[in-house]
């Protein structure tokens, strides 16, 4: 079965660079969430799209911005990078009408 | 708000040995709960779920019983192998109480080791 698909799986950035995060979610699920994953931690929920519209919004710092298309597929702008921004970043799709997330295997960005 | 407390581990245990992982929530009204496992390298994999109190949710061999009274979704199984080594995470979504979509509560994660 398709899964959730997200490039690139790794990525290095300086300090103060620029990062895209792609995320193809499975055919026909209509919704997208981010979720980041600190070395250690849980996962946190960053922001949640339907129908290209954002819809809710976590901890998601002010540099970063998202936006879902028309094929449904969504990205991760994250700007000014900082140490801290280390991590794994997580992409989930659904069907509106079913809770359940399906989960991307996750990009995993290092910022030196 | 939201939370889930889920027993620390690391937790290790020979092959075939009982599994259990406490996992309690926090929550206004009655989320859905979840069980997700990530194996080394891996993303995040459903493993079993429950929509409402006093539902069992099972998948592989895994059972979770959503336990309302206790605010608990302990995840259990009879026989581990060596395959069920990854770190598993509890989780609750606030579909409809928080968020409209529901976002995804975890819990800290628990290293389960199987020892052959």
């Amino acid at each position: 079965a398709a899964g959730v698909i997200q490039s690139p799986r790794h990525l290095i950035k300086e300090k103060r660079e620029t990062a895209t995060l792609k995320c193809y979610p499975i055919p026909r699920h209509d919704t997208v969430y981010w979720y980041q994953q600190g070395p250690g931690q849980d996962p946190q929920f960053l922001i949640s799209f339907y129908e290209k519209m954002q819809s809710d919004k976590g901890s998601i710092p002010d540099r970063f911005s998202a936006q879902q298309f028309s094929d449904y597929h969504s990205e991760l702008n994250m700007s000014s990078l900082e140490l801290g921004d280390s991590a794994l970043y997580f992409c989930a799709s659904s069907i509106l009408a079913q809770e359940t997330q399906y989960f991307g295997p996750g990009t995993r960005l290092l910022v030196l | 708000g939201d939370s889930v407390t889920q027993m620390e581990g690391p937790v290790t245990l020979s092959e075939e040995a009982f599994l259990t992982i406490n996992c309690t929530y926090t929550a206004t009204g009655y989320p859905s709960l979840f069980w997700y496992v990530q194996y080394p390298g891996e993303g995040l994999q459903l493993l079993l779920k429950a929509t409402k109190a006093d539902d069992k949710g099972s998948n592989k061999g895994f059972e979770a019983t959503y336990r309302k009274e206790t605010t608990s979704f302990h995840l259990e199984k009879g026989s581990v192998q060596v395959s069920d080594s990854a770190v598993y995470f509890c989780a609750l979504s606030d579909r409809g109480r928080g968020s409209t979509l529901g976002r995804l509560y975890f819990g800290r994660g628990t290293q389960l080791t199987v020892w052959p």
